[in-house]
């Protein structure tokens, strides 16, 4: 069975720096991922995914993630975080045959400080 | 297009008592399927169906019933409520990809239902 591990429950920046959200993975063959950002008292929006090709997925909102398939990684980035990007963060993966059937991650709260 | 609604958005239920959500899409997507969030452990997800008069059991199915009669709804039913399933209720829907692939999701607004 898959898994996700968003091992941060908040991250904390201030605005300007770069942002970092990390999610690793356990998926059996080839995955699927995603992620998602939820707003307060929002339904979850989708960012970006990676299928195949190239590591480096880029995104809405200036967000871009890297796939590490040796670290069953994929991190989700920003190089200067806004106060707005303050949400949560979730990671999923769907292994290559089973399509949509996503398992996410538990979400990592981000924190944008003026 | 209103994409993905839900209704209603807050609901109140004692236990033993039974209630269906609402879920609509006007994308004509294949595939919907039903979430619940909560804290800490992210989305969990508890039935879906790749196309009307298909549905399949997900990750937590158990104490609630799904049909599709129709491309454009997902009714989600609770059969007997209880507390254990007070939770966010999201539906999502998306295109199905006929052979491997994946599409993004589009979910609703969610449902916050409180069991007592």
């Amino acid at each position: 069975a898959q898994s996700v591990a968003q091992p941060e429950d908040q991250v904390n920046v201030a605005e300007g720096n770069p942002l970092t959200v990390k999610c690793t993975y356990s998926v059996s063959g080839n995955p699927y991922l995603f992620w998602y950002v939820q707003y307060p008292n929002r339904g979850l929006q989708f960012l970006l995914k990676y299928i195949t090709g190239d590591n480096l997925v880029k995104g809405s909102y200036g967000f871009e993630a890297e796939f590490n398939k040796s670290q069953t990684s994929f991190h989700l980035k920003k190089p200067s975080a806004l106060v707005s990007d303050s949400a949560l963060y979730f990671c999923a993966v769907s292994p290559w045959a089973a399509g949509n059937k996503l398992t996410f991650g538990g979400g990592t709260r981000v924190l944008v400080k003026p | 297009n209103a994409g993905v609604t839900q209704t209603p958005k807050f609901q109140v239920l004692k236990t033993g008592q039974s209630m269906t959500l609402q879920c609509a899409q006007d994308m004509n997507h294949e595939y919907m399927s039903w979430y619940r969030q909560d804290p800490g452990m992210g989305l969990r997800l508890i039935h879906y169906s790749v196309g009307a008069g298909i549905t399949d059991q997900g990750e937590v199915p158990n104490g609630y019933n799904v049909s599709r009669s129709t491309t454009e709804d997902f009714p989600l039913r609770l059969l007997s409520a209880a507390p254990s399933q007070t939770s966010v209720y999201f539906c999502a829907s998306s295109y199905f990809p006929l052979d491997s692939g994946a599409y993004e999701q589009y979910f609703g607004p969610g449902t916050r239902l409180t069991v007592t």
